[in-house]
């Protein structure tokens, strides 16, 4: 079965960085396209980024563009999130999703990012 | 931005009894490709959100047939014919055919 585990949570100052991992396996990695959402404490869900199969396509919002940058490892089946210049409106639940075409149909459990000092 | 906007935020409901989610989009979601990209997501308290249905009305598999989708261009429901105890949790629209945005949120809660 599809599973997606995200991990390299946890505290970070602001203006610090984190890389947020996440592995997928029950599926062929590189067939699909893969999505970061996340969600801040208490409140709804905002996409962040997603990348092609052949990470030739990337796309990112607004709020992070310039400070984030995805990228993903086919041989390990691994997406990254390299987040810099972190503000404490980064601070949520960071998932990683898989995604076909317009749409994430799983979802991983969450890592954690909190910037705080 | 596509802005998506739910309503209600927030949905007390009977057990047994209906419930319906409307989503509006400041841009028709219908893309190029002849699909509208338009998905429901479920989220329990305390768990990840679950998709539940994807190109406005295809159920995902294991999702019970209570759950339904409809609409076309800017306007879309989910509707649950009866409301059991396990659909308390919040609802998201979420569009796939522009920059990928979600909606607000509606909380459904057991009255």
């Amino acid at each position: 079965q599809v599973q997606l585990v995200e991990s390299g949570g946890g505290l970070v100052n602001p203006g610090g960085s984190l890389r947020l991992s996440c592995i997928g396996s029950g599926f062929t990695f590189s067939d699909y396209y893969m999505t970061w959402m996340r969600q801040a404490p208490g409140k709804g869900l905002e996409w962040v980024s997603y990348i092609s199969g052949t990470s030739s396509n990337r796309k990112y919002a607004d709020s992070v563009k310039g400070r984030f940058t995805i990228s993903r490892d086919n041989a390990k089946r691994s997406v990254y999130l390299q987040m810099n210049s972190l503000t404490v409106e980064d601070t949520a639940l960071y998932y990683c999703g898989r995604s076909p075409i317009g749409t994430t149909d799983y979802w991983g459990q969450g890592t954690l990012v909190t910037v705080s000092s | 931005d596509v802005v998506l906007t739910q309503s209600p935020l927030s949905l007390p409901v009977t057990l047994g009894q209906p419930a319906s989610i409307s989503c509006s989009s400041s841009q028709s979601l219908l893309y190029t490709d002849g699909n509208t990209y338009l998905n429901w997501f479920q989220q329990r308290p305390g768990q990840s959100p679950r998709r539940l249905i994807y190109k406005v009305s295809i159920r995902d598999s294991g999702v019970p047939d209570r759950f339904s989708g409809s609409g076309s261009g800017t306007d879309f429901t989910l509707k649950i014919s009866r409301v059991e105890p396990e659909d308390v949790g919040v609802y998201y629209c979420m569009q796939g055919t522009h920059t990928w945005t979600f909606g607000q949120g509606t909380k459904v809660e057991i009255e």
